[in-house]
């Protein structure tokens, strides 16, 4: 079975530039997490879904972010408009239970500098 | 509030030797969730185990084991005969009741030197 499939796998954009990513959890998951790494603050939760339903944006930081699930197959996470400060490696992972018990499978990431 | 505190930064060992991680974790549930994730330099994130917290038995797979000891709120990794390819950041993590979003640790680089 694929793994999370997440696309682009670098992106490369100059600031104030929209940027999209996209994320294919694994079928059957219905749990969804946006995460960001940097060196500064780690691993940070953003935005998680389960049956395709928002539930805690809270990490989400600014008005900038926005993130989408319309359907089970499929979520992005927008960016607009980018700020070097953004400048990151997102994560998605999927999940196969609402509570907190199964194991996050993670995508390879996607690699974001923002000039 | 979760926390997880991992207090070592980097540790570099020699082949064969044993290492342990160690991870620390805060929460006032009752019921929570601890795991651990590798990532390798290639940088994605690995899975390598779960452990809920009415379980304390320690767990064994191949040279890795884990001691979880709620007196103390630890839950602590080993890799025993450390080989070049378990160099990676290992990660801790935990999951509160009725939540299902993970606190990461801020990493453990493990480095080992051939």
């Amino acid at each position: 079975d694929a793994g999370v499939i997440q696309s682009p796998r670098h992106e490369v954009t100059e600031m104030g530039q929209e940027v999209t990513l996209r994320c294919k959890p694994i079928s059957g998951h219905n749990s969804l997490f946006w995460y960001r790494q940097t060196m500064m603050r780690g691993l940070e939760l953003l935005i998680y879904f389960n049956n395709n339903v928002p539930i805690d944006d809270s990490g989400m930081p600014e008005d900038r972010f926005s993130a989408k699930m319309p359907n089970a197959s499929f979520s992005t996470l927008k960016i607009q408009p980018s700020e070097p400060r953004d400048s990151a490696v997102y994560f998605c992972a999927s999940s196969s239970r609402r509570d907190s018990y199964n194991e996050q499978f993670f995508g390879p990431g996607t690699r974001l500098t923002v000039l | 509030a979760q926390k997880v505190t991992q207090a070592q930064t980097e540790i570099s060992v020699v082949e064969k030797e044993d290492v342990t991680l160690d991870c620390v974790y805060e929460t006032r549930d009752t019921t929570y969730y601890l795991f651990w994730y590798k990532q390798p330099p290639s940088g994605e994130l690995v899975f390598l185990i779960r452990r809920n917290s009415f379980d304390e038995q320690n767990e064994i797979s191949g040279r890795y084991s884990w001691n979880f000891q709620k007196s103390t709120s630890s839950f602590n990794f080993t890799i025993t005969a450390s080989q070049v390819v378990d160099s990676a950041v290992y990660f801790c993590a935990l999951s509160g009741t009725g939540a299902n979003n993970l606190f990461f640790g801020t990493g453990t680089r493990l480095t080992v030197i051939p």
